[in-house]
């Protein structure tokens, strides 16, 4: 089955900095990779994915890149804010057949220093 | 609109015990999900329904669990004989059923086994 692999599990950053989040899967019949942030207590909430059709996706301060070569893709934040810090988790899955359960990552704890 | 809703939010029970948690999903949603959290790690795929029947019940960890959606709309995941190491959160997502649709997560339940 699929495996999916994320670094850092923790990462700090200065308020307007930019913070980088990077997966790696195993499956190559993956084709749809989706981001979450989840909040303390909260469910994960989407907030961007990518296909594997495109090779990059931005949405303002969120982009996310997609190497189908290599098997990984990373979340880019560009001028963090300190309501950005919560958990972020990638995953992967295989839309295309009936089995469409997402494959997560074992998340990354971003904080944001004010 | 409304979210995917879940009840109970919170819900302890003795080992042994019998528990029904519920999912009340998108409106329009014919895609079901549900998956399992534990403590510092990603969501863990249960199983996933598409309309009344489920099409993938590969992730359910063994007979005790089970779950069910006789209208195609909620969704009940009974578990019996609970055991200590089934306490986690609980999570329900739903999607529009046509293609690469995205998976949008309920806020959980908090099982917690004494």
């Amino acid at each position: 089955g699929e495996n999916v692999e994320q670094h850092p599990s923790t990462l700090s950053v200065q308020e307007g900095d930019s913070a980088v989040i990077k997966c790696t899967y195993s499956d190559s019949a993956s084709n749809y990779f989706p981001w979450y942030k989840q909040e303390l207590g909260k469910g994960p909430q989407l907030i961007i994915d990518i296909r594997s059709n495109v090779g990059e996706k931005k949405d303002q301060r969120i982009a996310v890149t997609l190497n189908k070569t290599a098997k990984h893709f990373s979340l880019h934040i560009t001028e963090t804010q300190p309501e950005d810090s919560a958990v972020y988790f990638c995953a992967a899955a295989t839309m295309d057949t009936g089995r469409r359960a997402l494959t997560f990552g074992s998340g990354t704890r971003l904080q944001v220093q004010p | 609109g409304a979210g995917v809703s879940q009840t109970p939010s919170n819900k302890v029970t003795e080992k042994g015990k019998y528990v029904e948690l519920r999912c009340d999903p998108i409106s329009g949603h014919t895609a079901l999900y549900w998956y399992r959290q534990s403590l510092g790690q990603g969501p863990e795929f249960l199983i996933y329904f598409q309309g009344t029947g489920a099409a993938d019940d590969s992730g359910l960890p063994n007979d005790r669990f089970f779950a069910v959606r006789p209208e195609g709309s909620v969704s009940t995941l009974k578990i019996q004989r609970t055991e200590r190491g089934d306490s986690a959160v609980y999570l329900c997502a739903s999607s529009l059923s046509m293609g690469n649709q995205p998976q949008h997560f309920g806020d959980g339940t908090r099982l917690s086994i004494l």
